[in-house]
């Protein structure tokens, strides 16, 4: 099983900062890397799919990037909407063992 | 709206079984896999079972094998989960999600709300 592993915990930022969150997998997944966001009392919304391209209606400030076992989330410009978990998933082991990191909390500062 | 809406969740004994539904509309169901994935605070998000868009193909973690049963009605656009032999670690808020495109590994693009499976004596 690929374990993912993101970094870090918790983070507190201010709104309107930059914040870069971060996605390790123990092994190689290509690029076949997702991320979600998950606000209090919702379910998770796919922001990225494909290491790197946006969802249906994602704002441009989220961006992803990486392959193999390094992955990135950047947002740029925080909007007090983006305080939520952050999950990285990896869907490139066969046969499926799809696998989800611990996630990110982004927080106010 | 493109939405994916459960049902079936309750508290049951250890043993116990269960069918959670998936109920879909206003997306082609029939061309899309689908998942179950449940949540909880201590082990979050896992993935437990796909379908192939046909129902030919399916895949489970290996901690519900031979436990859980997963299916779909294209006909109806419902995707089910039929849980026997229930743990109290199968405790868990369990979402529907379909695939974004037609393989089965793939993103998760649409979510449902979820539905609280409590096992407990």
């Amino acid at each position: 099983e690929v374990v993912m592993t993101q970094s870090p915990d918790t983070l507190s930022v201010s709104p309107g900062e930059r914040v870069t969150l971060s996605c390790r997998a123990s092994h190689s997944v290509s690029r076949n890397l997702a991320w979600y966001q998950q606000r209090p009392g919702q379910t998770p919304r796919l922001l990225i799919y494909g290491a790197s391209t946006r969802a249906t209606n994602i704002p441009g400030r989220f961006s992803g990037s990486g392959s193999g076992t390094e992955f990135t989330l950047t947002i740029t410009s925080l909007q007090s909407e983006d305080f939520a978990v952050y999950f990285c998933q990896q869907y490139d082991d066969w046969p499926p063992r799809f696998t989800f990191g611990q996630g990110t909390r982004l927080e106010m500062k | 709206q493109l939405q994916l809406v459960e049902s079936g969740g309750g508290v049951v004994h250890p043993g116990g079984s269960l069918r959670l539904s998936c109920a879909a509309s206003h997306f082609a169901f029939s061309e899309h896999p689908m998942h179950w994935v449940r949540q909880t605070p201590d082990r979050g998000l896992e993935w437990v079972a796909v379908t192939s868009f046909d129902g030919v193909n399916k895949y489970y973690r290996d901690s519900v094998k031979g436990r859980f049963t997963i299916s779909r009605d294209n006909s109806n656009n419902i995707l089910y989960l039929q849980m026997s032999n229930l743990r109290p670690e199968d405790t868990a808020i369990y979402y529907c999600a379909s695939a974004l495109w037609k393989q089965v590994l793939d993103a998760f693009e649409i979510w449902g709300q979820g539905t609280v499976v409590t096992v407990s004596s």
